[in-house]
């Protein structure tokens, strides 16, 4: 089957660097996104990621291993607006998105 | 503004009765959505139209149904509103390829008393 595995939640400091793992199970693979969601609001594009390798996009970077079914985001210098879930996504071969429950993180002063 | 709109943003409904989610874009993106998001699971796809005038099933169709006339415009009927149905529902829309990742309205938050 089809399945996405990222941590419920994650707890970091404000101004530290936090990183969220996900891995994936697909039918075939089309590139891995990662989406913002606050509390109360609609999911916000981050990163998409096809290609083994890093991405890189301001304060946020994201990573892919197509070979481990692996994917990181890494957030720098983090801000109190950073607290959200985020959540892990991945494409499959007929284009359909596979979704994770998202990791909520939690931003302490 | 460039986006979606969605209409109600929260509806309380009595069980057995019939409601229509609207969902209107005006980025002329191809492909539209309708997610369901439930506590502690990933969004779940309920209908898909990759065109106007095309429809599919996603991964929970069964209670809901869609219509695509034209580009704009992705509307989400429930025929007879069950409580199992209460939920967040997004709908969104993205490129033929969905690369540039989806764009998400700010969401229907349904109960169904």
């Amino acid at each position: 089957g089809q399945n996405i595995d990222q941590p419920t939640e994650m707890t970091a400091t404000e101004g530290a660097i936090v990183q969220i793992n996900c891995t994936y199970q697909t039918s075939g693979f089309n590139g891995l996104f990662w989406y913002q969601q606050h509390a109360g609001e609609a999911p916000t594009f981050l990163s998409y990621n096809v290609l083994d390798g890093l991405e890189e996009k301001g304060r946020f970077s994201s990573f892919l291993s197509r070979s481990k079914g692996y994917s990181y985001l890494l957030l720098k210098e983090l801000q109190m607006k950073d607290s959200a879930s985020y959540l892990c996504v991945a494409m499959d071969s007929n284009y359909q998105l596979i979704w994770g429950a998202g990791t909520k993180l939690i931003i302490k002063p | 503004i460039a986006g979606i709109t969605q209409a109600p943003t929260s509806q309380i409904l009595a069980a057995g009765r019939r409601m229509t989610l609207r969902c209107t874009q005006d980025m002329r993106h191809n492909a539209m959505y309708w997610y369901r998001q439930d506590l502690g699971l990933g969004l779940r796809l309920i209908h898909y139209s990759n065109t106007a005038g095309t429809t599919g099933k996603g991964e929970v169709p069964d209670g809901y149904s869609v219509s695509r006339a034209n580009t704009d415009d992705f509307p989400l009927t429930l025929a007879s509103a069950v409580p199992s149905q209460t939920s967040v529902y997004f709908c969104a829309s993205s490129d033929s390829e969905g690369a540039n990742g989806y764009t998400f309205g700010s969401g229907t938050r349904l109960t169904v008393v």
